[in-house]
């Protein structure tokens, strides 16, 4: 069974302390890693994608990257706009569903 | 363009009464998935539509079913409420449902069961 595990739940900085949230994921050939933001009352909206390990994304603060077993992403120098829960999820080769992890809570005090 | 659009917004049901939730996809995008987030289990996967056909389906008992139009919208129903399906119902769309396709989520509806 496909399986993604975040970390921390939680995260809180300041603004401008750069770091980095965690994915951790089992799945039966991958076809997709997906980064999503979603603010409170919201949904989810698109970030990333990546597809094979040693690729690497970028937009604006955010980096993303793969490893076969991870993901991480990079926040640099975050303001407080950048506070949300941001999910990772992954798609397995056995049919097109997202599978999610539980989500990391950023908060970035000013 | 406009983005995926998800009608209601909010509903309030009792046990046992049955809702109809309701996503128009994005213009041109064909799949259409849905999902269930709450604070305990997460988002989860209920099912998945592409050419008015189920394709994919998730872990969810038998009062959770759904149906897509020719236009590609696409309805969930859920029969005989219990309080345990008060979350927020989430669609998500995309061009063809093919592998390494990025869904793009609407707005959800928040479902209170009381």
């Amino acid at each position: 069974e496909d399986q993604v595990t975040q970390s921390p739940e939680a995260l809180r900085l300041q603004e401008g302390e750069s770091s980095s949230l965690n994915c951790s994921y089992t799945v039966s050939g991958l076809r997709g890693l997906f980064w999503y933001r979603q603010d409170p009352g919201k949904g989810p909206e698109f970030l990333f994608t990546l597809y094979s390990a040693g690729e690497e994304k970028e937009k604006e603060r955010l980096k993303a990257t793969l490893t076969k077993k991870e993901s991480f992403l990079h926040i640099t120098a975050p303001k407080p706009e950048d506070s949300a829960t941001y999910l990772c999820a992954v798609q397995a080769r056995a049919n097109s569903k997202l599978t999610f992890g539980k989500g990391i809570t950023l908060s970035v005090r000013p | 363009k406009a983005g995926v659009t998800q009608t209601p917004r909010y509903l309030i049901k009792t046990r046992g009464q049955q809702v109809t939730l309701s996503c128009s996809p994005i213009s041109g995008h064909r799949s259409v998935s849905w999902y269930q987030q709450t604070p305990g289990q997460g988002l989860q996967f209920l099912f998945e539509y592409f050419s008015e056909t189920q394709r994919n389906k998730g872990n969810f008992p038998g009062r959770f079913s759904g149906r897509q139009f020719s236009n590609s919208r696409s309805e969930m129903n859920v029969s005989t409420l219990e309080l345990g399906d008060s979350a927020l119902y989430l669609c998500a769309s995309s061009l063809e449902g093919r592998y390494g396709e990025t869904q793009y989520f609407g707005p959800g509806t928040r479902l209170l069961v009381l």
